[in-house]
């Protein structure tokens, strides 16, 4: 079935480090990609979105592009700050309205 | 202007009680659901419904009744309470069918812990 493996956390950094959280899927179509985010008390909000193979999402400073060759839509930034400190979920979608996530990656950035 | 609200924000409960959970949206979409999060973080869909239709089941154990009242409501109401239910419990809403075009926006959760 459709599933979503991210690289397992906690995931710390520090202040101005440069993040990357993996990302990688099964699917038998052609879904679209997500990451929401979810920080501390909160429910989730969308980070960033590509629907189809090459697209690029963005928003925040962070990045993740959709790559068909190796099922991947890893999330990046280049300079992380203490207020990215969250639960990252990737997800994707594949008709019947139905959002499969990964398990979580909890980033902590420290000052 | 809340576009997605939970009630209550917590929850705490003994087992073999029924509870209820409020969701109410007004962004005007069509389509609402009810999410798992277990103690680890992992997310699972329960429910899905379109236009007060159930058009998602996710192998849900049948305690868990969600109803629609309207397209602005999804409450869901659990019955027996079990030990395993104590999870956080999301709510979102969407607009459109479908093509992973439509954003899913997320209530605030609501932690029901069972004793």
């Amino acid at each position: 079935g459709d599933s979503v493996t991210q690289m397992e956390g906690p995931v710390t950094l520090s202040e101005e480090a440069c993040l990357t959280i993996n990302c990688t899927y099964t699917a038998t179509g052609y879904p679209s990609l997500f990451w929401y985010v979810q920080y501390p008390g909160e429910g989730l909000q969308l980070l960033l979105k590509a629907t189809k193979a090459d697209d690029k999402g963005s928003n925040k400073g962070f990045e993740a592009t959709y790559r068909k060759e190796t099922t991947s839509f890893h999330l990046e930034k280049g300079s992380v700050q203490v207020s990215d400190s969250a639960v990252y979920f990737c997800a994707l979608f594949l008709g019947a309205q139905k959002l499969v996530f990964g398990q979580g990656t909890r980033l902590t950035i420290n000052p | 202007d809340t576009a997605v609200s939970q009630t209550p924000k917590y929850l705490v409960t003994q087992m073999g009680n029924d509870k209820s959970i409020k969701c109410e949206q007004n962004l005007g979409h069509d389509t609402m659901y009810w999410y798992k999060q277990d103690s680890k973080k992992f997310l699972k869909i329960m429910f899905s419904y379109n236009n007060k239709e159930l058009i998602i089941n996710e192998t849900v154990p049948n305690r868990f009744s969600p109803k629609s009242p309207d397209k602005a409501h999804l409450n869901l109401h659990i019955n027996s309470l079990e030990l395993g239910d104590s999870a956080v419990y999301f709510c979102a809403s969407s607009q459109g069918t479908g093509g992973g075009y439509n954003e899913q926006f997320f209530g605030p959760g609501t932690r029901l812990t069972v004793l």
